[in-house]
């Protein structure tokens, strides 16, 4: 029952900036976005979540549309082990606050 | 940030015997755990809810008596799979919340043969 849309798949060039985008319009006014990465055969890792503002951490940065409808992960200088999916997740409030992954965006960073 | 471990990584076991696998939040405390299963190539599914202290709530399609969920502490849930079959192969990973968020095992493989 996830409610973002991703694109399927992503090229990004080592050491530039990565911008995965995300779609969540039926986002409601106390949802979180979270973004998480699963690298193969290992459990999702947290890299940031946030509400309305724009986020930052040692990882990456989180910018959301004024809207709220989309937002956007910067991976700022990407390298070979940020290859993995990456997934945006919005859980619920109304249920329960379930984390619900859908399809996400493979990111492959090209040497 | 929050740790959460997953025992074991990964079991093979025989066709009709039960499987438990273990779900531990390690510096926090978790009213809520989540199981999920990832099959090759596949998103992670939600099976479960469980609260602690409480019965577990499973997502449509999931069989509760096939997938035994126990939530018996604030850091502790368990995922039996009973009488498992070699469709029941794949990849189980649990989720724990905090307040805020939620944070996921390592994973389990497991495979019946």
């Amino acid at each position: 029952d996830a409610k973002t849309t991703q694109p399927t798949s992503m090229d990004c060039a080592e050491g530039r900036a990565a911008n995965l985008p995300c779609n969540h319009s039926t986002i409601s006014g106390n949802e979180y976005v979270y973004w998480y990465r699963q690298i193969h055969s290992q459990g999702p890792q947290y890299i940031i979540h946030g509400l309305k503002n724009n986020e930052t951490n040692e990882m990456a940065s989180l910018i959301i549309t004024e809207d709220r409808k989309s937002s956007t992960l910067i991976l700022p200088h990407a390298t070979l082990r940020d290859t993995a999916v990456y997934y945006c997740i919005v859980p619920p409030t109304y249920t329960g606050n379930q984390f619900y992954f859908g399809t996400g965006t493979s990111l492959t960073v090209i040497p | 940030g929050a740790v959460v471990s997953q025992h074991p990584s990964w079991v093979i076991c025989k066709s009709g015997t039960s499987v438990k696998i273990e779900c531990r939040s390690l510096d926090f405390q978790a009213t809520t755990m989540f199981w999920y299963r990832q099959f090759p190539k596949q998103s992670l599914m939600l099976m479960a809810t469980s609260n602690e202290g409480s019965k577990a709530t499973y997502e449509q399609g999931v069989e509760k008596d096939k997938f035994l969920i126990n939530h018996a502490s604030l850091t502790l849930s368990t995922l039996t799979v009973t009488s498992a079959h070699p469709e029941d192969s794949s990849f189980y990973i649990c989720s724990a919340r905090p307040e805020l968020g939620a944070f996921f095992g390592q994973g389990t493989r497991l495979t019946v043969v």
